[in-house]
């Protein structure tokens, strides 16, 4: 079972920023957060990730709270094409071979 | 940039019948997965290959076979395909199922199976 609760959907305005909201309240002191996103059934795609440090690349900003229990994505200028399901996804580092494990994560639909 | 490539895109099979989807990876990934996507769901792990001659299963591995047949190559193979089955596959890799960068996994586009 995924370890992250999100939002089933959600709507952003084209150009405003969208922030995507994911609870990982059980998750450990050696796993990370990832998001991924998937556009129109095409296969999923990198976005971001971390630890506990808020991390920022090109696409987007991660923020994670102090307590790790709950984090959110940040898409600063949403476009039109940022229309995608988006997973969050807890996953350790360490002992053991733990493959990502996906959700049904949030639709995010940007309107124009 | 081929990444990751899936054969084939669509299919179409009947009940019993046997295929094999095909997958290869050219970023020299030691780790590599299949998963299937049903309609309005997210993403379910089938088998995984944490590197060159090991395989193990995921979250839905009845009714599917898998090989490492070398570094590059996974492929998936259903033995007798059920309506149950008809679904997409993606293929996936990445440099290590855990490693000091983490799971950044890179995704085929996706394998359309449809069994009647």
């Amino acid at each position: 079972d995924a370890k992250t609760t999100q939002p089933p959907s959600m709507d952003c305005a084209e150009g405003r920023a969208a922030n995507l909201p994911c609870n990982h309240s059980t998750i450990s002191g050696n796993e990370y957060v990832y998001w991924y996103r998937q556009i129109h059934s095409q296969g999923p795609q990198y976005i971001i990730h971390g630890l506990k440090n808020n991390e920022t690349n090109e696409m987007a900003s991660l923020i994670i709270t102090e307590d790790r229990k709950s984090s959110t994505l940040i898409l600063p200028h949403a476009t039109l094409r940022d229309t995608a399901v988006y997973y969050c996804i807890v996953s350790p580092r360490g002992a053991g071979n733990t493959p990502l494990v996906f959700g049904k994560g949030t639709r995010l639909s940007v309107i124009a | 940039n081929a990444g990751v490539t899936q054969t084939p895109k669509f299919q179409v099979l009947k009940t019993g019948q046997s295929m094999t989807l095909q997958c290869a990876q050219d970023m020299n990934h030691n780790s590599m997965y299949w998963y299937r996507q049903d309609p309005g769901m997210g993403l379910r792990l089938i088998y995984y290959s944490a590197s060159e001659g090991t395989t193990d299963k995921g979250e839905v591995p009845n009714g599917y076979n898998v090989s490492r047949l070398n570094k590059r190559e996974f492929s998936l193979r259903l033995e007798s395909a059920a309506p149950s089955q008809t679904s997409v596959y993606f293929c996936a890799s990445s440099e290590e199922v855990l490693g000091i960068f983490g799971n950044t996994i890179y995704f085929g586009e996706g394998s359309w199976l449809t069994v009647v």
